[in-house]
């Protein structure tokens, strides 16, 4: 089975601070995916990545950066929290780039910014 | 930019009835479609994937889907209070990069 970590499933962070989110998945995926889930909004993709070093904006970077160093890992950061980051983020993966391929989520951070 | 519709519900059934949710999506050269169930509070698990013109059964859940008329469906036999959730369709994106999601269809089974 497929296995995406996220590091924490629940941080508070003040205004201002630089968040790290952390999502590993452990079966060599080449995509890897970073969205928010608001209530009345759905999924909402904010980047992801097909490959090391390479990323995507996706509906909503503003506010968002993120980082791919290795295959497993893709972070996504805050570079200055606002309270309008509150929300239930979502790390996914799949198999391969340009693939009719599903997304294998992660349990989610909960993220409240104070 | 392709769309894909759900109805928002809630989809109320009784404890042992069929449950139908369906989906309606734009992009006319969709060939795949995925159903994710999401408990509140939880992360959307993967259900079903379909990826041809026709049914696909997997336990209680048959998924359907129809290129001609652009609508998929789940359906959930014998409805359990176990299968209240959300249920979101996805579709990939021209170029398969990434899914477009519903916004997904609240279900109530009652018991």
């Amino acid at each position: 089975d497929v296995k995406v970590t996220q590091s924490s499933r629940y941080l508070v962070k003040r205004t201002g601070e630089k968040v790290f989110l952390e999502c590993v998945q452990d079966m060599d995926h080449e995509n890897m995916f970073w969205y928010r889930q608001d209530p009345g909004l759905g999924l909402r993709l904010i980047y992801f990545s097909y490959d090391v070093k390479m990323k995507e904006k996706g509906d909503i970077p503003e506010g968002y950066s993120v980082s791919r160093e290795k295959k497993e890992r893709f972070s996504l950061i805050l570079e200055s929290a606002s309270t309008n980051q509150t929300s239930m983020y979502l790390c996914a993966s799949s198999l391969l780039f340009n693939s009719n391929q599903p997304q294998h989520f992660g349990d989610g951070t909960r993220l409240s910014i104070l | 930019q392709k769309e894909v519709e759900q109805n928002s519900g809630p989809l109320s059934v009784p404890e042992g009835a069929i449950a139908s949710l369906n989906c309606t999506y734009s992009d006319r050269g969709s060939q795949s479609f995925f159903w994710y169930r999401q408990y509140s509070g939880k992360s959307p698990e993967l259900i079903m994937s379909i990826y041809s013109n026709g049914d696909k059964e997997d336990g209680r859940f048959t998924a359907q889907l129809n290129k001609a008329s652009q609508y998929v469906s789940l359906l959930i036999r014998d409805s359990q209070p176990s299968d209240s959730a959300t249920y979101l369709c996805a579709g990939p994106n021209t170029g398969f990069q990434k899914l477009v999601f519903g916004t997904g269809t609240r279900l109530l089974v009652s018991p």
